[in-house]
């Protein structure tokens, strides 16, 4: 069965700087990786999606993410954390029809 | 992006009442519904998938007598929790797909937190 890993349930950054939020996954085969944002009171929205083609993945608001099979990772990346980006992310791998969820990340975003 | 909402988008119900949540996907035909359950702090977990005019399919441990899903239309899922208990209180998320598998991506509702007393 597949899964991901989020090594970290809050994460905490200072606006303009850098972000990163970690996770690893485990599949026996080439997976298809997603990183989701949910803000309150908002349905979940897809950041990026990795689907076996370039291995470093740009998504909206300046997000990206890079599969790295060598390490099984998939980390979400962000050069200037705005005030916005304040919510839960949550790494996702598919199965099937199936989206198997992280345990979410908390980014939380100081002034 | 795609716009799916639900309804409510909170609930307080009486222990031992049946509660309904609707999934409504606005400006596509959700050929497939999901729904998840995500509990405080915690991931979603999915309960069910359902095409449109055919019966869900549940995940392990999850009740189907308990969680009724109708997918009636291609624009309309319902959940419905009967005989709600306390330990059903939970945060309820449904997603719409127009297809499985990729490249169908699946678009989320804001949820609906249900709170039975």
């Amino acid at each position: 069965a597949q899964s991901v890993t989020q090594l970290d349930s809050h994460v905490s950054v200072s606006e303009g700087t850098p972000v990163l939020l970690r996770c690893n996954y485990s599949s026996s085969y080439s997976p298809s990786l997603f990183w989701y944002v949910q803000h309150p009171n908002k349905g979940l929205q897809l950041l990026l999606k990795y689907t076996s083609a370039a291995t470093l993945v740009k998504g909206i608001n300046g997000f990206e993410a890079e599969f790295k099979k060598s390490e099984t990772s998939f980390h979400l990346t962000k050069p200037s954390a705005h005030m916005s980006d304040a919510a839960e992310y949550f790494c996702v791998v598919s199965e099937g029809d199936k989206l198997i969820f992280g345990t979410g990340t908390r980014l939380q975003v100081f002034p | 992006g795609a716009v799916v909402s639900q309804h409510p988008s909170w609930v307080i119900c009486k222990s031992g009442t049946s509660v309904k949540i609707e999934c409504r996907s606005l400006d596509f035909q959700a050929t497939t519904m999901f729904w998840y359950r995500q509990f405080p702090k915690q991931s979603l977990m999915l309960m069910a998938t359902s095409n449109e005019g055919s019966k869900a399919t549940y995940e392990q441990g999850v009740e189907k007598d308990k969680f009724l899903i109708n997918h009636a239309s291609l624009t309309l899922s319902t959940l419905t929790v009967t005989s709600a208990h306390p330990e059903d209180s939970s945060f309820y998320i449904c997603s719409s797909s127009e297809g499985t598998g990729q490249p169908y991506e699946q678009y989320f509702g804001p949820g609906t937190r249900l709170t039975v007393t």
